[in-house]
Formats: C-alpha cells, sequence, structure tokens
C-alpha cells in the first residue's frame, strides 16, 4: 500500500495564478483531510470530508476550495493565489472521525507564492 | 478548546531515554490524547494514544497522570532516527487535530 499520495510535491506559482493539489489515499478510509504548516507553526485545518460527496470548512478555508471526487480523492484548488498561502499542504485519511482514529498523512506539496 | 502545553524543545543523547511532558490542565473526562511527530520534511505520523491508562507500543510508552492533567511521552532508547518535533494532542470529541508547535527533540550521537 501507498498510503497517501501527493502531486507535485514542489510549486512555485505567481500571485493570481491558480492550481490543484490532489490527493489519493488507497486504505479505503472514510474521511479526508487538508492542512497547511507555516514555517516553525504546527498544522492548521483548511477542510475535511467526513464521507464521500462531503465537504467541510476547517480553521482556514478562506481563499481554497475542495472536490471529494469519490473515495479514494480529495484535491485542493488554490483560485489565485497569494504569498500569504506560501506554506507546505499535507492531506491526509483517516478511517473515520472517531475519537481514536489515527490519522495518516501524505509527504507534503511545498508551495511557494510570488 | 482543551489546550496543551508542552517545552519547546529536548536534547537526549543516543540510546537514552527521552521523557516528554504535556500538560493539559483543561481535559475533559471524554478528551483522548494523542502523540504524533514530524520527522523533517515529512508529514507528521502516529504515535501513541490513551484515555486513562498507561499505554504501550513499538514506538514509545505514554504515561497518564491519575488526574489526566498531565501526560508523559517515552521513548525508551533514543535512536537518530528518533529527532523530530513531538505534537501532544486532545481529540475533542470530534475529527480535529490541532496541531500546536510541539516539542523539537535533537538526538545527539
Amino acid at each position: 500500500n501507498a498510503g497517501v499520495t501527493q502531486t507535485p510535491k514542489f510549486q512555485v506559482l505567481k500571485t493570481g495564478q491558480s492550481m490543484t493539489l490532489q490527493c489519493a489515499q488507497d486504505m479505503n478510509h472514510n474521511s479526508m483531510y487538508w492542512y497547511r504548516q507555516d514555517p516553525g507553526m504546527g498544522l492548521r485545518l483548511i477542510y475535511y470530508s467526513a464521507s464521500e460527496g462531503t465537504t467541510d470548512k476547517g480553521e482556514v478555508p478562506n481563499g481554497y476550495n475542495v472536490s471529494r471526487l469519490n473515495k479514494r480523492e480529495f484535491s485542493l484548488r488554490l483560485e489565485s493565489a497569494a504569498p500569504s498561502q506560501t506554506s507546505v499542504y499535507f492531506c491526509a485519511s483517516t478511517p473515520g472521525l472517531a475519537d481514536t482514529d489515527t490519522q495518516y498523512f501524505g509527504p507534503g506539496t511545498r508551495l511557494t507564492v510570488l | 478548546d482543551a489546550k496543551t502545553t508542552q517545552p519547546n524543545s529536548m536534547e537526549s543523547n543516543e540510546e537514552e531515554p527521552v521523557h516528554l511532558p504535556c500538560n493539559h490542565s483543561t481535559i475533559s473526562g471524554t478528551d483522548y490524547i494523542h502523540w504524533y511527530r514530524q520527522l523533517p520534511s515529512q508529514g507528521p505520523e502516529y504515535v501513541i494514544h490513551g484515555l486513562t491508562s498507561n499505554v504501550n507500543n513499538r514506538m514509545a510508552s505514554l504515561a497518564i497522570a491519575e488526574d489526566r492533567k498531565s501526560s508523559t511521552l517515552i521513548l525508551h532508547r533514543a535512536t537518530l532516527r528518533d529527532a523530530a518535533v513531538y505534537y501532544c494532542i486532545l481529540r475533542e470529541n470530534d475529527y480535529k487535530l490541532s496541531f500546536g508547535a510541539g516539542t523539537t527533540v535533537t538526538v545527539r550521537a
């Protein structure tokens, strides 16, 4: 099993450009998440999807949109990138939403917006 | 929201135990205590979790105070591969993992 995979690994954008970060998991998990991590800080939740067909805002959703394409895939879109969105983006998945469910993280996408 | 407090950094020698403290004085009775770690340039990975009793797994042990207001993650024999940022997180009856700044562990050879 590959676990959680993310593409691309690195990306540089100019202000105002758009892009989509891709995430896929092969663990048959129901729930998926997008986090961002700024330098020297912990992760902050952007959006999550409790199950296929549902998405909800997290702590910092402004400037982002998401799509739960199917059970395996959860994408994050930046419609008009801003320098404040320079960060490392992590996708994660869990079997469900139980307190004891372990979150499995992908390797991250390092995004720079100039 | 229940919060956690951890030291910013800790150092250890290789093959010695590491005790990482976490204070969570406002924890509620149903909050699980989770520990994750993040190795350099990688995504976080699960370490261990517990509710009331001490827990052991192949990676670490979790000692939870009787009043649950604090806990300690124990790495029994630190290796260079254990150098990471360790996060103590409370699961607040929902999906969310709220990451603080964590404790940066440095292991000296």
